[in-house]
């Protein structure tokens, strides 16, 4: 397809695991974005990369948090020991550029901790 | 703090009715602004934008919004609702300070009674 695409779209996990959100961001967009949408609330950004490299991380909550873009385009989040208080919707979007906040999401992946 | 504003959590109007959902933001300088809605199951999509000029600016829809650098908004309208513009609807603000990140409000939930 021609939009975002992240996987899993659920995913239910136990407190103190790792998971991995994927992303695939539309072709040619150099800018990638990740958010994380609780119940109620807009949309709060993480992470920012402007091709390869995060030129934006000051939204990760702590170091539990990683993201890594290796070659451009797909994108993996990273969530290590997880608690019940990262459950949200993981948003990822991406842009043609990178000066305009015009962005393009996927559907999100849900992510719940037991 | 910098913000987004949303004031109105949850509005309810009846078919033809007319709309006026605010926000307000607290970010200095030249931003750029957006109104994106989600339509119940799907992603988040742009409504329509202003990066500068008119400061009435067109979307997709019949919406519309109205940019008041005085009164630091940009208050979505629409002249007679529908059903199918039951959605929550997000505004969000590019601060235009280097890092590209978008910041949103908390949303606006509309519901549309036929």
């Amino acid at each position: 397809g021609a939009g975002v695409s992240q996987t899993p779209s659920n995913k239910v996990t136990e407190k103190g695991k790792y998971v991995e959100l994927r992303c695939d961001p539309i072709s040619g967009h150099t800018a990638l974005y990740w958010y994380r949408q609780s119940l109620g609330q807009g949309p709060e950004f993480l992470i920012y990369f402007q091709g390869t490299g995060a030129a934006d991380d000051s939204g990760l909550p702590n170091d539990r948090f990683f993201a890594v873009r290796p070659e451009g385009s797909v994108s993996t989040l990273k969530i290590q020991r997880t608690e019940r208080g990262d459950s949200a919707v993981y948003l990822c979007a991406s842009s043609p550029t990178s000066n305009t906040g015009e962005l393009f999401f996927g559907e999100g992946s849900r992510l719940t901790v037991l | 703090a910098q913000s987004v504003s949303q004031h109105n959590h949850h509005v309810i109007l009846s078919e033809a009715a007319s709309l006026e959902l605010g926000c307000n933001y607290s970010y200095g300088g030249t931003v750029n602004l957006f109104w994106y809605v989600q339509y119940p199951g799907q992603h988040l999509q742009l409504l329509l934008k202003y990066f500068s000029g008119d400061p009435l600016v067109k979307g997709i829809k019949g919406f519309e919004a109205e940019f008041i650098k005085s009164k630091f908004s940009f208050n979505l309208r629409k002249p007679s609702v529908q059903w199918s513009d039951t959605a929550e609807y997000f505004c969000a603000v590019n601060p235009q300070t280097g890092a590209n990140n978008l910041f949103f409000g908390t949303g606006t939930r509309l519901t549309v009674i036929p």
